[in-house]
């Protein structure tokens, strides 16, 4: 299947700074991505769509301001957690695909806030 | 409202038998439906789809109903592997509205040597 990147895997980050996760589909270009926070023991949560050049969809109770989306280019979509706090603290994955097409996921970032 | 149900957050099946998943969906807007299997700390990886157009697919080991009626769906894996063991998600979407995929909240499944 597809290759979607995500990075970093792992990132520690001080309360009150700000973080930034990439995620790349490295073999096709993606018309659509999408990201996901995953609460432990809980499901895939969507937090917004972004379409390549316009503004990114969000997800009912997600704040614009603090969960910034950039997606610059068809293979290149970048979440950044800003301000961040303990309680960002989760797992994030990334999606990417094709229209018509199933979904590839990155593998994910644990951001932990301390 | 949870548009995609897995009532069960677990199931234990023996090595060789079959695993079936199960899920239900609110949303008779969805016309795409995935399973995704997912290792701790790790993304969910593709299994199967099925459009609405069908009842059926089968993949290998992996064979994904779907009822529209009762808006139910289920996998089937025969026969179970210990490499099975994951968390399975089912998931939908509307692919000539938006794309979103809804997932539900997944279901753990465990096979018994």
């Amino acid at each position: 299947g597809a290759v979607v990147s995500q990075h970093p895997s792992r990132v520690i980050c001080k309360s009150g700074t700000s973080v930034k996760i990439e995620c790349r589909s490295l073999d096709f270009q993606a018309t659509t991505m999408f990201w996901y926070r995953q609460f432990p023991k809980q499901s895939l949560m969507l937090m917004a769509t972004s379409n390549e050049g316009s503004k990114a969809t969000y997800e009912q109770g997600v704040e614009k301001d603090k969960f910034l989306i950039n997606h610059a280019s068809l293979t290149l979509s970048t979440l950044t957690v800003t301000s961040a706090h303990p309680e960002d603290s989760s797992f994030y994955i990334c999606s990417a695909k094709l229209r018509n097409t199933e979904a590839f996921f990155g593998q994910g970032t644990r951001l932990t806030v301390v | 409202d949870q548009q995609v149900k897995q009532n069960s957050p677990s199931l234990s099946v023996q090595e060789g038998r079959i695993s079936i998943l199960n899920c239900d969906y609110t949303n008779s807007m969805f016309d795409y439906f995935l399973w995704y299997k997912k290792y701790p700390a790790e993304g969910p990886t593709f299994l199967i789809s099925i459009s609405s157009i069908k009842d059926k697919n089968e993949d290998g080991r992996f064979t994904v109903f779907l009822n529209k009626s009762a808006k139910h769906l289920s996998l089937h894996i025969v026969p179970s592997q210990p490499g099975d063991s994951a968390v399975y998600f089912c998931a939908a979407s509307e692919r000539g509205r938006d794309d979103k995929i809804i997932f539900g909240k997944g279901t753990r499944l465990h096979i018994l040597p």
